[in-house]
């Protein structure tokens, strides 16, 4: 079974309309992590968590939220969805060094 | 603000050939991670690199730290069909945070 798993791996939505993507890990790692990957400009972080009670802002959370529901569990919300939301996210889990392990990714678009 | 570029941004080449791919920035990392990511997958490491100057091989993969720790690279030699991916550098900062910044990636072919 796959340490890192996201649901779902496929998503289409209509603009304004909520959707939750969510993260499940393995690992045992406390800290979670939410990319955006749009083509040309690499992974860019949305939010992260250290811990259950730790949640931070990356580099472009505006229209984003999350929820650490238990240290295995990680979500995305997008409270109302935009056609420039349209990309590829992927969750992503460490220990305290550098090296990040991803899930599947969900393709999402919003029409 | 993008703090990594990596050129070529695609590179489609024969198989056998060889090739390298970099990853610069004006910034100063604690750490360069490389990953390859493949259609429908998420990325996955290859490599760590930590003191400038550092070199670490991975079979027919060859992958440098600059000196200064701002930039890197990656060479293949004699590429195969199955190096094709997308590759990305991503540096890392000691900062409270111990967050890591992608690269722009770099999409190789290499054609049979």
């Amino acid at each position: 079974d796959a340490d890192v798993t996201q649901t779902p791996r496929n998503r289409i939505t209509k603009t304004g309309k909520r959707i939750m993507l969510e993260c499940s890990q393995t690992k045992g790692h406390d800290r979670m992590y939410w990319y955006r990957q749009d083509p040309g400009l690499g992974l860019r972080l949305i939010y992260y968590s250290f811990d259950v009670k730790d949640i931070n802002k990356g580099e472009i959370s505006d229209g984003y939220s999350v929820s650490r529901q238990a240290q295995a569990k990680f979500s995305l919300s997008l409270e109302s969805a935009i056609p420039n939301q349209t990309a590829l996210y992927f969750c992503a889990t460490s220990d305290w060094g550098y090296e990040q392990y991803f899930g599947p990714g969900t393709r999402l678009t919003v029409t | 603000t993008q703090l990594l570029e990596q050129s070529p941004q695609f590179l489609s080449i024969q198989e056998g050939e060889n090739l390298t791919v970099y990853c610069n920035s004006s910034s100063v990392f604690s750490s360069l991670q490389w990953y390859r990511q493949e259609p429908g997958e998420g990325p996955v490491l290859l490599v760590t690199v930590v003191t400038g100057g550092e070199v670490k091989k991975l079979k027919r993969l060859t992958f440098q730290f600059g000196d200064a720790r701002k930039d890197s690279s990656l060479h293949i030699t004699a590429a195969q069909p199955g190096d094709t991916g997308l590759y990305l550098c991503a540096g890392g900062r000691q900062t409270g945070a111990n967050n890591l910044f992608f690269g722009t990636g770099t999409r190789l072919t290499v054609i049979p």
